[in-house]
């Protein structure tokens, strides 16, 4: 079954430091993978996705993540971290088949932005 | 840009009651989905539906669970007799087709607490 794992469930950078936030995937055929954002009392809001076209994706906010089947990862990252960055990164990947596809979340991991 | 739309924001019900959550998806959007995520933890999917009837759900989406889509706008989650456990945030998400370069859209969320 095909499924994410976030390692570092809380991560802390300075602002202006990068933010590497790491997702590594399990997955028999090419995956779709996501990145999606939660601030504090909010819904989920998408980052960026990988569909198997351009290993580099651009999102929103200045992030990107690098699709690398070497390495299964889809790590997300940013060069200079903002203080309206402090969230939850929640990395995920399309499941199922036909009208049964849904995403599998990973545990996310928690920003915080140090002044 | 097309929002998915979420009601009631909160919702504070008393155990053994129904509750009912309520979603307008993206009109054009054809899949849907509700997610949960316990205060915490990781989103977990419950169920997706297409085409008027329920094409996945998971193990949490016990008899308790039912899904709608009365009309033609609304898709609604309910909870036949809440128990303390069913407190979480509850996503609704819709997508326009097959192809994952349509992504899914996700609500703001309604927090159950179940009291």
């Amino acid at each position: 079954a095909q499924s994410v794992t976030q390692l570092g469930s809380h991560v802390s950078v300075s602002e202006g430091a990068l933010v590497l936030l790491r997702c590594n995937y399990s997955s028999s055929v090419p995956p779709y993978l996501f990145w999606y954002v939660q601030y504090p009392n909010q819904g989920l809001q998408l980052l960026l996705k990988y569909t198997s076209a351009a290993t580099l994706v651009k999102g929103i906010n200045g992030f990107e993540a690098e699709f690398k089947k070497s390495e299964t990862s889809f790590h997300l990252t940013k060069p200079s971290a903002h203080m309206s960055d402090a969230a939850e990164y929640f990395c995920a990947v399309r499941t199922g088949a036909g009208s049964a596809r849904q995403l599998t979340f990973g545990s996310g991991t928690q920003l915080t932005v140090l002044p | 840009e097309p929002e998915v739309t979420q009601t009631p924001s909160h919702q504070v019900t008393q155990m053994g009651q129904e509750v009912i959550l309520r979603c307008v998806p993206i009109s054009n959007h054809l899949y849907f989905y509700w997610y949960r995520q316990i205060l915490g933890q990781k989103v977990e999917f419950l169920v997706s539906f297409y085409n008027n009837e329920i094409s996945e759900k998971s193990e949490i989406f016990d008899d308790q669970f039912s899904v709608e889509r009365p009309d033609g706008s609304n898709f609604t989650l309910k909870i036949r007799s809440t128990k303390l456990e069913d407190s979480a945030m509850y996503f609704c998400a819709s997508r326009d087709r097959g192809n994952p370069q349509y992504g899914y859209t996700f609500g703001s969320g309604t927090r159950l607490t179940v009291v």
